[in-house]
């Protein structure tokens, strides 16, 4: 099976950067996602990870060691509307072999404060 | 503007009632889903589709059933045998089926919100 650990809740001030961790274990991994959901929204793609090191998309980063079976998402410069839910998920065998499904973690909720 | 369509938004359903979301999808995507979420909690996959006509199981299927006759088009029905059906419910799709490289990317649908009474 598949289980993800995230923190449960971070705050943090606008012009902050935040760090959101991810560790995961699964069998066989196929690479690392971020999404970030909006209370009452759809999740949003923010990010994948396939391969170790950092992937800087604008002020949001995402990295992966794979080693440590270990992630995290990076926003810099923070804004108020950043304040959301955001998931890591890996990419897990489903019962089609060969089919890859999405496994999301518990959600990590940001508060950002003026 | 592509996108996926649920619908309804709301859903007040009595006990022992079966219920349909609807979900519609104008991307071309081959691959659809549905994900129950929880107050707090991550989504936990409930049915995939692969192609037309074909479907599995995710991992809380019990009390849930799908159907895909269409490309675009995957509703989900919510069965009284359903114990706890009160959720948000999304739909998603994604033009990748099943390449071991690259991102599956999920486009989600804006949410059906069931209630029990």
């Amino acid at each position: 099976g598949q289980s993800l650990e995230q923190p449960s809740e971070v705050t943090a001030v606008e012009g902050a950067i935040v760090q959101i961790n991810c560790t995961y274990q699964t069998s066989g991994f196929y690479g690392l996602s971020w999404y970030q959901q909006h209370d009452g929204g759809a999740p949003t793609f923010l990010s994948y990870n396939a391969l170790d090191g950092l992937e800087e998309t604008g002020r949001f980063s995402s990295f992966l060691s794979r080693s440590d079976s270990y992630g995290y998402l990076l926003l810099q410069e923070l804004q108020m509307k950043d304040s959301a839910s955001y998931f890591c998920a890996v990419r897990a065998e489903g019962r089609n072999t060969g089919f890859q499904k999405l496994v999301f973690g518990t959600g990590t909720r940001l508060l950002v404060s003026p | 503007d592509g996108g996926i369509t649920q619908s309804p938004k709301y859903l007040f359903r009595k006990e022992g009632q079966n219920v349909t979301l609807s979900c519609e999808q104008n991307l071309n995507h081959d691959a659809m889903y549905w994900y129950r979420q929880d107050p707090g909690q991550g989504l936990r996959l409930i049915y995939y589709s692969q192609i037309v006509n074909d479907f599995q199981k995710g991992d809380i299927a019990e009390g849930y059933s799908v159907s895909r006759e269409k490309k675009e088009s995957f509703p989900l029905t919510v069965t009284s045998a359903q114990k706890n059906p009160t959720a948000f419910y999304l739909c998603a799709s994604s033009t990748y089926r099943g390449a071991i490289s690259g991102a599956n990317v999920l486009t989600f649908g804006a949410g059906s919100r069931l209630t029990v009474l």
